[in-house]
């Protein structure tokens, strides 16, 4: 059974840096696509960013491309988005989700629970 | 690009088929997948490549994908299929996954 449990949210200030973890575990995690989307409070869901299998290939929405780095760990199962230069409206639920695809994106068949995080001054 | 217009709510009664719509230029070319998020849940996939259902969905639930909209359909709405549901497809060209905005369904 697929688990992915997201961490590393919390409060921080505009313009801070901050780091996200999924620790992937039920699953051949070194085979999978990857993303993150968050959703904001009372909002729908938004793509941020989405790694190939073996980290090699990223994909970023334009809202956070170069301001947040997806990259990943498939030794320690873990995937990771550096969050730099935080926005108010970064603020959100952060999900991590797992894609049955090797190398391009094509849907997510399973979701963590979410970390939250809060930008504010 | 593609921009994936869905209706911002959809309201059945019981018993009654919903259609949940999703519009693009061209989607009928594309692979769309659907999901559903029930409050406070994180979401789950219901229909994947277009027309398939993932182990434990319910039959009700189906989905279509031609010309410029792509369809969820659910038979016999029941209550507990109260719930946001997004469609999405991968955006080869730009390398962007894509979400339609959502659609809330209300089971009258």
């Amino acid at each position: 059974q697929a688990r992915l449990v997201e961490s590393g949210g919390g409060v921080v200030q505009p313009g801070r840096s901050l780091r996200l973890s999924c620790a992937a575990s039920g699953f051949t995690f070194s085979n999978s696509v990857m993303h993150w989307v968050r959703q904001a409070p009372g909002k729908g869901l938004e793509w941020l960013s989405s790694s190939s299998f073996d980290g090699k290939t990223q994909y970023y929405a334009d809202s956070v491309r170069g301001r947040f780095t997806i990259s990943r760990s498939n030794s320690r199962r873990v995937l990771s988005l550096q969050m730099d230069s935080l926005r108010l409206e970064d603020s959100g639920l952060y999900y991590c989700a797992k894609d049955p695809s090797h190398t391009d994106p094509n849907h997510l068949d399973f979701w963590g629970r979410g970390t939250l995080l809060t930008v504010s001054s | 690009s593609y921009v994936l217009t869905q209706p911002p709510s959809v309201s059945v009664a019981p018993g009654q088929p919903a259609k949940i719509t999703c519009g693009a230029n061209g989607i009928g070319s594309q692979t769309v997948h659907w999901y559903q998020q029930k409050a406070g849940e994180a979401p789950g996939v219901v229909i994947y490549s277009n027309e398939n259902r993932p182990s434990g969905i319910s039959e009700r639930f189906s989905a279509s994908n031609a010309g410029n909209t792509a369809t969820l359909t659910i038979s016999r709405v029941e209550a507990g299929d109260e719930a946001d549901y997004y469609c999405q497809l991968w955006d080869r060209n730009l390398g962007h996954v894509v979400f339609g905005g959502g659609t809330k369904l209300t089971v009258l």
